[in-house]
């Protein structure tokens, strides 16, 4: 079974600071990992995805994930936060070969001026 | 536009109803899920399917049904047998073949049953 840990249910930082949302999993094979955003009332939109190709993955918005085996973490970082990025974010883990995707409990991100 | 469609946005119902939940996505994709999200307690899988006329439980499908009539669409039933059922729910489709396995999301209905 699968299992998604979110560290911190909510994280400040002030506008133009380092963003980082921890994430960590459990999957008993090579996951695939995905990290989606959420603006309230919303549904969630695709972030990055992790698929068992490079280990740094780039994606919109600035926003980039680092796959560590040794540490079984996929933390999501972007160097500069803006206003914009206020939302939830969500971590989520599938094993190859399944299409169901496990979340965590989402991140909220509050950026302050 | 291709995307995911959820209606209403806002639900709301007496309790002891049943209520029907509309998703309906035109991506051609062959997956398609239920989530209910709650504060702080992430997305919970209800139900999915794979195919037409096939679907199965998620982690928390008491007091729910669904049908899969259709590739297009998947709606979900909140009986009276569902204890909570105030939640924002969330439907998903994704494809079967390829193996990225990413799920694109509909914009949610916010049910509020009293």
């Amino acid at each position: 079974a699968q299992s998604v840990t979110q560290l911190g249910s909510h994280v400040s930082v002030s506008e133009g600071a380092l963003v980082l949302l921890r994430c960590n999993y459990s999957s008993s094979v090579p996951p695939y990992l995905f990290w989606y955003v959420q603006y309230p009332n919303q549904g969630l939109q695709l972030l990055l995805k992790y698929t068992s190709a490079a280990t740094l993955v780039k994606g919109i918005n600035g926003f980039e994930a680092e796959f560590k085996k040794s540490e079984t973490s996929f933390h999501l970082t972007k160097p500069s936060a803006h206003m914009s990025d206020a939302a939830e974010y969500f971590c989520a883990v599938t094993p190859k070969g399944y299409s169901t995707l496990t979340f965590g409990k989402g991140t909220m991100l509050l950026v302050s001026p | 536009d291709g995307g995911i469609t959820q209606s209403p946005k806002y639900l709301f119902r007496k309790e002891g109803q049943n209520v029907t939940l509309s998703c309906e996505q035109n991506l051609n994709h062959d997956a398609m899920y239920w989530y209910r999200q709650d504060p702080g307690q992430g997305l919970r899988l209800i139900y999915y399917s794979q195919i037409v006329n096939d679907f199965q439980k998620g982690d928390i499908a008491e007091g729910y049904s669904v049908s899969r009539e259709k590739k297009e669409s998947f709606p979900l039933t909140v009986t009276s047998a569902q204890k909570n059922p105030t939640a924002f729910y969330l439907c998903a489709s994704s494809p079967t073949s390829g193996d990225s396995y990413e799920q694109y999301f509909g914009p949610g209905t916010r049910l509020t049953v009293t």
